[in-house]
C-alpha cells in the first residue's frame, strides 16, 4: 500500500526566504505527482504535476522536482510572501488512485 | 469551462438520513473520484470510475454508493448518514488513470454535518 509522508506538518518562515517542502512515498512504482495548494476552507488548487520520467517541473516561483528511485519529491519556494501562507499538499498517482500526503501548514510571517 | 462542479456547498443531516452529492464535469474527462477530508487524515479516496458504466472502491467505501450512467456525472448517495460522516467531500476528475496518467482537476468541496 502506498503511504505518502509530508514533514514537517506545520512551517513558519519570514516573508522573502527561499523554502523547500518535502514528500515521501513508500512505492516507486507511480505515475506522476502533483503539488496542491489549499487555502484554509477552500478547495484544492494545482500546483504543478511531474510526470515520472521527468524530474522538476517549474511554475514561477515554484519548482519541483521528483526522484522515484529515493521516493522522494521536493517543492522550493523562491522569494516566500505572505500569499504563499497555504496547506501544500502532494498526491502520488498510481493505477486507477492517486494516495494524498496529510499536508504542510505554511505560515509566511510579513 | 465550469470545470468540476459540487452541489450543495453544505448540508446538514440527522443521523440515519439519505441523501446525494452531486458532481458534474464539462471537461470530457474519463476518470472522476470521491475523497473526503478529515482532520489530521488527509485525504482518502471513497470511489472512483474509469468510465461510464464502470465504478470501483477506494479505500474508504463503506457507507456509500456511486454511480456513473454518463460521462459527465458521478453522484455520491450516503444510504443512512452517521456521525462518522462528518466530513468535507471533494469530488475529481481527469482525463484518464492509465499506463499515463493526467493532472487531477478538483471540485470546491461539500462540507456535510452529520447530527
Amino acid at each position: 500500500k502506498q503511504e505518502v509522508t509530508q514533514i514537517p506538518a506545520a512551517l513558519s518562515v519570514p516573508e522573502g526566504e527561499n523554502l523547500v517542502l518535502n514528500c515521501s512515498f513508500t512505492d516507486s512504482a507511480i505515475y506522476n505527482l502533483q503539488w496542491f495548494r489549499q487555502d484554509p476552507g477552500k478547495g484544492l488548487t494545482s500546483l504543478l504535476l511531474i510526470q515520472s520520467s521527468q524530474r522538476e517541473q517549474t511554475s514561477g516561483r515554484l519548482n519541483a522536482s521528483l526522484d522515484k528511485s529515493s521516493g522522494r519529491s521536493t517543492l522550493y519556494i523562491a522569494a516566500s510572501q505572505p500569499g504563499d501562507s497555504a496547506t501544500y499538499l502532494c498526491a502520488v498517482i498510481g493505477f486507477e488512485k492517486l494516495t494524498f500526503g496529510t499536508g504542510t501548514r505554511l505560515t509566511i510571517i510579513p | 469551462n465550469a470545470g468540476v462542479t459540487q452541489t450543495p456547498k453544505f448540508q446538514v443531516l440527522k443521523t440515519g438520513q439519505s441523501m446525494t452529492l452531486q458532481c458534474a464535469q464539462d471537461m470530457n474527462h474519463e476518470y472522476m473520484s470521491w475523497y473526503r477530508q478529515d482532520p489530521g487524515m488527509g485525504l482518502r479516496l471513497i470511489h472512483y470510475s474509469v468510465g461510464a458504466g464502470i465504478t470501483d472502491q477506494g479505500e474508504v467505501p463503506n457507507g456509500y454508493n456511486v454511480s456513473r450512467s454518463t460521462t459527465e456525472d458521478f453522484p455520491l448517495r450516503l444510504l443512512s448518514a452517521a456521525p462518522s460522516q462528518t466530513s468535507v467531500y471533494f469530488c475529481a476528475s481527469s482525463q484518464g488513470m492509465d499506463r499515463v496518467s493526467y493532472e487531477q482537476y478538483f471540485g470546491p468541496g461539500t462540507r456535510l454535518t452529520v447530527t
